[in-house]
């Protein structure tokens, strides 16, 4: 059964600095999306990576997939207060079925 | 392009009470799938269409939900009789053949009392 973690679950920090969001899953997949969602909101598609050694960048996130190591980061540079929400990492087993993770809760302080 | 609609946004029963949910995909998206949320948590699959086929509803609580998705187009969620544990967010998404990826609807909040 696949599992897909992330850490941390939440996350409090300074405008300005920089921190990495984690999520790994247990079984081999080339599939993984990352999404944001608001409160009382739906999920905002951010990134989609489908192969190892992926990067993709929009702004201050940027996200990559280890495939090898069942990892991806979802990085944030110098934060601003407008980069709170929840983030969820997503994978795909290949059958269309996505596996979401937990969440992380970022709260961005001014 | 339109996204993905949803209606009612909100919905508040009392439990024994039937409750239904509509989901509109985006144009030309063959594949729709019900997901539920409860709070602070991710989505969690409950069924998926292929047109108007239902290929994966292992989720799906059979004997209190239903579902279906007459021409392949729009997808009702129904749910008879709701409990309080079906208090949730209820999310429709749907994807093309060509992309695998998933673009979600506002979401049906449900609160049963």
């Amino acid at each position: 059964e696949l599992k897909v973690e992330q850490n941390p679950l939440f996350l409090s920090m300074q405008e300005g600095k920089n921190y990495t969001i984690y999520c790994n899953y247990s079984t081999t997949s080339d599939r993984l999306y990352w999404y944001r969602q608001d409160p009382g909101k739906s999920l905002e598609s951010l990134f989609v990576l489908l192969s190892n050694g992926a990067v993709k960048q929009e702004g201050r996130l940027m996200a990559s997939l280890d495939t090898k190591a069942r990892l991806s980061t979802l990085h944030i540079t110098a934060a601003v207060h407008d980069l709170s929400a929840t983030y969820f990492c997503a994978v795909d087993r290949g059958t269309y079925k996505y596996i979401f993770g937990t969440g992380t809760r970022l709260k961005v302080l001014a | 392009e339109a996204g993905v609609v949803q209606s009612p946004r909100y919905k508040i029963i009392e439990k024994k009470q039937p409750v239904a949910f509509w989901c509109n995909p985006i144009s030309g998206h063959n594949t729709l799938y019900w997901y539920l949320q409860n709070l602070g948590q991710g989505p969690e699959l409950l069924i998926r269409y292929e047109n108007e086929e239902a290929v994966d509803d292992s989720q799906l609580p059979k004997d209190r939900f239903s579902a279906e998705r007459l021409k392949g187009v729009d997808s009702t969620l129904k749910i008879q009789p709701a409990e309080l544990g079906d208090s949730a967010v209820y999310l429709c998404a749907s994807s093309s053949r060509i992309h695998n990826e998933q673009f979600f609807g506002p979401g049906t909040r449900l609160t049963v009392l």
